[in-house]
């Protein structure tokens, strides 16, 4: 099974609401990854949590706001967002294996910011 | 820093083969994956290399030359649901787990 789940699956939000994302596996998989994608653009790497540590941020803005509350979730809160920030979303989960460390992607939340 | 570079878009015909090509110049290799992205929906995963030659896979396979940077997804016996982006990624040495992403290619498969 490589299953990635992530809720919900479209989210339309104003600039003053909180919101959150949430991703979970159950693949035993201890690296966890946060993307955001444009239309017609590659994913861009956010953040990654290896062994429920954030391990990489990619310079985003606070108001992307990451948590790892245990091995399996991942969640990803919003707060005071613009319009640019509207984007599919995707979480990925990996073993954290020294060669061919596979990520497996969830199906993504696709958010649109009024 | 990494830089990598696929071809924008490209059509083949229902039935025959077509070669994705990606180049690559990194600080450090330790792979590169191929990913299969329909639009609307997650990257799902087609293979990985990281030595030099020929991974085969049913209808895909994937080559690499890591002396050259550079990489080709074979798709082989094309079919309709094949239409979608075929995105190349390279993991570099050191900084994390992290993957780079080319930009894709987007296939569109014709009748």
């Amino acid at each position: 099974d490589t299953e990635v789940t992530q809720t919900p699956k479209h989210l339309v939000m104003g600039m003053t609401n909180k919101k959150s994302l949430k991703c979970e596996q159950h693949m035993g998989h201890r690296a966890m990854y946060w993307y955001k994608q444009k239309a017609k653009k590659p994913p861009e790497l956010m953040f990654v949590y290896s062994y429920e540590k954030l391990s990489i941020n990619e310079s985003v803005p606070s108001r992307f706001s990451p948590e790892c509350p245990n091995s399996s979730l991942l969640n990803l809160h919003l707060h005071a967002l613009q319009p640019e920030d509207s984007a599919l979303y995707l979480c990925a989960s990996s073993p954290l294996l020294a060669g061919a460390d596979t990520q497996y992607f969830g199906p993504g939340t696709r958010l649109t910011v009024l | 820093g990494q830089n990598i570079d696929q071809p924008t878009e490209m059509t083949a015909t229902e039935g025959a083969i077509v070669q994705i090509n990606c180049t690559y110049q990194t600080s450090g290799f330790n792979g590169l994956f191929w990913y299969q992205q329909h639009a609307g929906e997650a990257p799902t995963f087609l293979s990985y290399n990281v030595l030099d030659g020929l991974e085969e896979k049913g209808r895909f396979s994937s080559f690499l030359s890591r002396s050259k940077g550079y990489s080709y997804l074979l798709l082989k016996e094309l079919q309709m649901k094949d239409s979608a982006s075929y995105l190349c990624a390279v993991k570099g040495r050191g900084g994390g787990n992290k993957l780079t992403f080319g930009t894709g290619t987007q296939l569109k498969v014709e009748l």
